[in-house]
C-alpha cells in the first residue's frame, strides 16, 4: 500500500473486554513496530518483527498484551481485558531498512479508549 | 538503560520567526542515531530530520536543521522562517546498537502563530 494502515482509527470499549488493533505496513516492508502513546507521554515500545525471526516481546506491559503477523505482513495487537490504564494511541510503524531500521514509516494511530 | 528527555511541554512562535526545540540524552554507546519526528494532529509521525552520531557535521534539511553536541548529549532542532504548517508534536528519538528499539522522549507541542 502508498503508506502504513491502521485500524481501527477510534475504539471505545468497556473494561473487561478484549481488542484487536490491526495494522497493515509498508509491501515488502520487513520490520514492524507497535507503540503506544499515551496523554502527556513518549512512546513506549512495545513489539518488534523482523522477517521470520522470532520477534522482540520485550516492551509488552503485561500478559494480556499479545501481538502476531501474519505471513511477514499484517500485523494484529490483541488486548485481553482491557484496563482504563489501556486506553492510549497505538501506533504502528515500519521500516524496510533491516538490520540498520533507519527511518521509520508510521500509521495514523488507533485511538483506544476503555471506559 | 536509554533516556531522552524533552523538557519544553510547549512552545511558541511567531510565524516566520525561528525556534530551537531542545532534547538531551543519556547512553553508553558511542556509535548512534538520533532523530526529530513531527506529529501533526493527523496523529501520522513524520521523520523530520536525522544525525549520526559518528558524523561531526550538523544535519540540515531545508529549513530544519540541528545542533549535536555529542560531549554534553545535546540534540535540538532549529526552525527557521516557522510556517503554520509546522504546528504539530515534535519527538526526540534515538536508537543505538539494539536496532529492535527506537527511544522516544516526552515531546513539545510547538505552535506557530499568524
Amino acid at each position: 500500500g502508498a503508506g502504513v494502515s491502521q485500524s481501527p482509527s477510534n475504539k471505545v470499549t468497556e473494561k473487561g473486554k478484549d481488542v484487536e488493533l490491526r495494522c497493515d505496513p509498508i509491501s515488502g516492508h520487513t520490520a514492524l513496530y507497535w507503540y503506544r502513546q499515551s496523554l502527556g507521554q513518549g512512546l513506549e515500545f512495545l513489539i518488534y518483527f523482523q522477517g521470520n525471526s522470532a520477534p522482540d516481546k520485550s516492551g509488552l506491559p503485561s500478559d494480556r498484551f499479545s501481538a502476531e503477523r501474519t505471513g511477514g505482513s499484517v500485523s494484529t495487537l490483541t488486548i485481553q481485558r482491557t484496563q482504563q490504564e489501556d486506553s492510549a494511541v497505538y501506533l504502528c510503524a515500519s521500516s524496510s531498512d533491516g538490520a540498520t531500521n533507519e527511518k521509520l514509516f508510521f500509521g495514523s494511530g488507533t485511538q483506544l479508549s476503555v471506559l | 538503560a536509554q533516556t531522552v528527555t524533552q523538557s519544553q511541554p510547549e512552545m511558541s512562535v511567531q510565524e516566520a520567526e525561528t525556534v530551537t526545540l531542545s532534547c538531551t540524552y543519556d547512553t553508553s554507546e558511542n556509535n548512534y542515531y538520533l532523530f526529530w519526528y513531527k506529529q501533526p494532529p493527523s496523529r501520522q509521525m513524520i521523520l523530520v530530520i536525522r544525525q549520526e552520531a559518528y558524523k561531526q557535521q550538523n544535519a540540515t534539511e531545508n529549513r530544519f536543521s540541528v545542533n549535536f553536541q555529542k560531549a554534553a548529549k545535546s540534540f535540538s532542532l532549529k526552525i527557521s522562517d516557522s510556517q503554520l504548517g509546522d504546528t504539530a508534536m515534535y519527538f526526540c528519538a534515538f536508537r543505538g546498537h539494539n536496532f529492535n528499539k527506537f527511544y522516544f522522549g516526552s515531546g513539545t507541542k510547538l505552535n506557530v502563530k499568524p
